[in-house]
């Protein structure tokens, strides 16, 4: 079975600043994929980083890099220089060789005050 | 914009109805996934769909039913309404390789129905 824990259920950074999202997963497969999505008010699920259970490299997206410590099982989501438009909320998923779905954490609310 | 094109946008109606959702997949997809979001219940697989065939079932209910065209859009079917099937559901699709674990899936703005 594949399991997200995402422990933050909400965060509140001021603008500009770094601010770190947590995600541990568990797995006994070897090959599985890691994914971070945005979620605005509006709605819409966005996707921004993806990391390989076999990438030696943490992934980076602009301003998004994925801090992944395979040994700790997690992927934990980096945002830096934070903007106003980065309030929302963010899920961490996973999903495995051969399995067809991406299972979720339940989410952290992230709020950028200004 | 990811691509995934849902409707309608939003939907309400009453208890013990039936809709259909609508969803067109990114060009070139050929994998649809069904999810379901609830406030209490979070993020929820459904169902999967892979150029027309069923290929995984997730937490659908019974009362629930999808389909995958040859011109690969998909309905969900949701029958027997009752007022705890008020959610958003996001369609979302993914690339050519079914069960490869590095394809991202990209997600439609969703359908936020309302059962009344």
């Amino acid at each position: 079975a594949q399991k997200i824990t995402q422990t933050q259920p909400g965060m509140f950074v001021q603008e500009k600043e770094a601010v770190t999202l947590d995600c541990t997963y568990d797995t006994s497969d070897p090959s599985y994929g890691l994914f971070w999505y945005k979620q605005p008010s509006s709605g819409e699920m966005i996707f921004l980083i993806y990391q390989g259970s076999y990438d030696q490299q943490n992934a980076t997206e602009g301003r998004y890099s994925l801090n992944f410590q395979k040994a700790r099982k997690s992927a934990n989501l980096v945002i830096s220089a934070s903007q106003l438009g980065d309030s929302a909320m963010y899920f961490c998923a996973m999903r495995r060789q051969g399995a067809q779905k991406l299972v979720f954490g339940q989410g952290t609310r992230l709020t950028i005050n200004p | 914009d990811s691509g995934v094109t849902q409707t309608p946008k939003h939907l309400i109606t009453a208890t013990g109805q039936r809709v259909t959702l609508r969803c067109s997949p990114r060009s070139g997809d050929l994998s649809v996934y069904w999810y379901q979001q609830s406030l209490d219940q979070g993020l929820q697989f459904l169902i999967q769909y892979y150029n027309g065939e069923e290929r995984a079932k997730g937490n659908i209910l019974e009362r629930f039913s999808a389909q995958q065209f040859p011109d690969l859009h998909s309905e969900l079917n949701l029958s027997s309404l009752e007022l705890g099937d008020s959610a958003l559901y996001f369609c979302a699709s993914s690339g050519r390789t079914v069960g490869s674990y590095n394809s991202p899936l990209h997600f439609g703005n969703g359908t936020r129905l309302t059962v009344t």
